[in-house]
């Protein structure tokens, strides 16, 4: 069967630091990966998704960027967070499933 | 891209009513639908699904239905009991690559 890992589950990092989260699937080939981010209480934004190695699509302008250096691996990484960056981010995959979740706060 | 709306944002019920959320989509290119469920502070957990070949699947007491030609998709809870009590999203798998989803119920379930 498949599953997908996702870690840090928390994270607290101060203004201006880098950020590497990073999400793993087993059990399947040639997946397609996803990066959403969740506000309190608000809905899944879809940030970044990526069809195979080295292929990433970004959904919107922002201080993150993702990268694939592997068939199931898929990274999401920042040079220098923002207060706004806190969130909760979830990394899935095309069979429908989600990593645990990371819950960053950028303080 | 796609656009998938949901609603209502918030229902609350009584223990053993049942329980319908909606979503519409835009673009007739997508063919997957599935619902998630998500309880405070976890991931969402994929609940039911449904493909565009077909118009209802059920699940016990979930079942979702689909119709293609007013680009809608609906969730009913049937029975429903007070750990139903979450918040669900839909969402429309877009272009075989991109799942967009909807803006979230929060379902609450009076005991």
């Amino acid at each position: 069967s498949q599953t997908i890992h996702q870690w840090p589950a928390t994270l607290v990092q101060p203004v201006g630091s880098p950020l590497s989260l990073e999400c793993t699937v087993e059990g399947t080939s040639n997946p397609n990966l996803y990066w959403y981010r969740q506000a309190a209480g608000r809905g899944l934004q879809l940030l970044f998704y990526s069809v195979g190695i080295g292929q990433i699509s970004s959904e919107v302008p922002q201080n993150l960027s993702a990268s694939r250096p592997q068939d199931r691996q898929f990274i999401l990484s920042s040079k220098k967070l923002l207060l706004s960056d806190s969130g909760f981010y979830l990394c899935a995959w095309s069979g429908g499933g989600f990593g645990q979740g990371t819950r960053l706060t950028v303080v | 891209g796609e656009n998938v709306e949901q609603h209502p944002s918030t229902l609350s019920v009584q223990e053993g009513d049942s329980a319908v959320i909606k979503c519409t989509y835009s673009d007739s290119a997508s063919n997957y639908f599935p619902w998630y469920k998500q309880e405070l502070g976890k991931r969402p957990q994929l609940i039911i699904d449904i493909r565009s070949n077909v118009g209802e699947k059920k699940d016990q007491r979930i079942a979702v239905t689909l119709n293609k030609t007013a680009k809608h998709f609906s969730l009913h809870i049937t029975e429903t009991q007070p750990e139903d009590s979450a918040v669900y999203f839909c969402a429309a798998l877009y272009n075989f690559n991109k799942f967009y989803f909807g803006s979230g119920t929060k379902l609450n379930v009076k005991p």
